[in-house]
């Protein structure tokens, strides 16, 4: 459904520490997982994607954690840095071509 | 370098007027797409083409139209008849229109409507 509302769900973490963005996605046909950064007034950028066949993948400083059973993405960002400030976005994708957007989570990092 | 250009970062129109809004590749990738963001939400799809002169609608196409007749250009006119217009729009594309793969996004217009 659609998001209602202005605000963002928002985490807020220290500098150095680890962050946990947690998604929610509502097919279970989807094959295939994407995560995306977002800064201020920007395009969103690419971090990791997953497909449906794996349950976890490694990039640099980042990691994404696939439940199929429960329909949960997680995105894990190490020693978390004030760049990293920015909002996540998660999407999923069937064989379709079309991706399908959550309503994204802010993160901010506190030096 | 390639990459997705959109143009212009800014673009102001007084209501009833059409407006395009510009979106080139040179990624050689198949499938473009149209996104709208509205403060505070996620994408949504308005118009999307997996190869030339071919477009579907997305999930919020009343009010815009597109065309197709270039692979590297898929323009998105925003017509009068849309009655929120002002939003950001993001335009992306991916390598192929059928199976799941990465989209690449544009850099975005901001499109304001007084």
């Amino acid at each position: 459904g659609e998001s209602v509302g202005l605000h963002l769900p928002t985490l807020s973490v220290q500098e150095g520490d680890n962050s946990i963005i947690n998604c929610a996605y509502s097919n279970s046909a989807s094959d295939y997982f994407i995560w995306y950064k977002q800064e201020s007034g920007k395009g969103p950028q690419f971090i990791i994607d997953i497909r449906s066949n794996m349950d976890k993948r490694q990039g640099q400083r980042v990691t994404v954690l696939l439940n199929k059973t429960v329909k949960h993405l997680s995105l894990q960002i190490a020693a978390t840095q004030p760049g990293d400030s920015a909002v996540y976005f998660c999407a999923e994708g069937n064989q379709g071509g079309k991706l399908i957007f959550g309503q994204g989570t802010e993160l901010s990092v506190k030096p | 370098d390639g990459g997705i250009t959109q143009s212009p970062k800014y673009l102001f129109r007084k209501e009833g007027q059409n407006v395009t809004l510009s979106c080139e590749q040179n990624l050689n990738h198949d499938a473009m797409y149209w996104y709208r963001q509205d403060p505070g939400q996620g994408l949504r799809l308005i118009y999307y083409s997996q190869i030339v002169n071919d477009f579907q609608k997305g999930d919020i196409a009343e009010g815009y139209s597109v065309s197709r007749e270039k692979k590297e250009s898929f323009p998105l006119t925003v017509t009068s008849a849309q009655k929120n217009p002002t939003a950001f729009y993001l335009c992306a594309s991916s390598i192929r229109g059928e199976g799941s793969y990465e989209q690449y996004f544009g850099p975005g217009t901001r499109l304001t409507v007084t």
